[in-house]
């Protein structure tokens, strides 16, 4: 079964605006990544943060961990056309692979 | 993709008829990984190779079985495949497992009819 939850499922923004997307989760984890899918294709990685980090920039991407809560949150910042995809945050538990939540889609209307 | 190639990239076949898909990299990572993904469930583990000869199954590996000989090729068989196979298989590799980011194939469109 899933560990993280991602919320909501679906976000639709302006050109320009900011876009938050909410991961849960229900276990102890080592770290939290998430990633992008754009639509017919793989994944691809976007941040990694590690339990004992509670935020981490890459460029326009802004990643909170709060351990406490088990939760994390992605914010795109100025989101542009380019960015409608869908996000998913992973989680590691230690000696087990990636669990996967069931992703957000995320429509950014030029 | 990060010298990750997945085929086919498309396949339709018949239910119980056998079929093999093909994860092959040339980036020498240790780790390899096969999952499908189907909507409403995201993305689900099926099976993950530690090393050559070295796999473990995962969330959903019945009706699926792996075989790694060679570092760079993890081959996924569906022995007699059914309806509720039909999905996107993607294959994913690493090279320290899950505490470091995956990279990922394109993906194999799987059609069982």
């Amino acid at each position: 079964s899933q560990q993280g939850e991602e919320d909501p499922q679906a976000l639709s923004i302006q050109e320009g605006e900011n876009a938050t997307m909410n991961c849960s989760y229900k276990t102890s984890i080592n770290n939290l990544q998430w990633y992008r899918q754009n639509s017919g294709r793989g994944l691809v990685h976007l941040i990694l943060i590690r339990s004992n980090e509670r935020e981490k920039h890459s460029g326009r991407l802004r990643v909170t961990l709060d351990t406490s809560k088990k939760s994390s949150s992605l914010l795109i910042t100025a989101s542009r056309a380019a960015d409608t995809a869908s996000y998913f945050c992973a989680t590691d538990s230690g000696n087990t692979p990636l669990v996967f939540g069931k992703g957000t889609r995320l429509s950014v209307i030029a | 993709d990060a010298g990750i190639t997945q085929s086919p990239r498309h396949k339709v076949t018949e239910t119980g008829t056998p079929v093999t898909l093909r994860c092959h990299q040339t980036e020498n990572h240790r780790y390899m990984y096969w999952y499908r993904q189907d909507p409403g469930h995201g993305l689900r583990l099926i099976h993950y190779s530690y090393g050559v000869k070295d796999t473990d199954k995962g969330e959903v590996s019945d009706g699926y079985s792996v075989s790694r000989s060679k570092t760079e090729d993890f081959l996924l068989t569906l022995e007699s495949a059914t309806s509720s196979q039909t999905s996107v298989y993607f294959c994913a590799i690493s090279d320290r497992g899950a505490n470091e980011k995956l990279f990922f194939g394109s993906g194999t469109q799987l059609s069982v009819l």
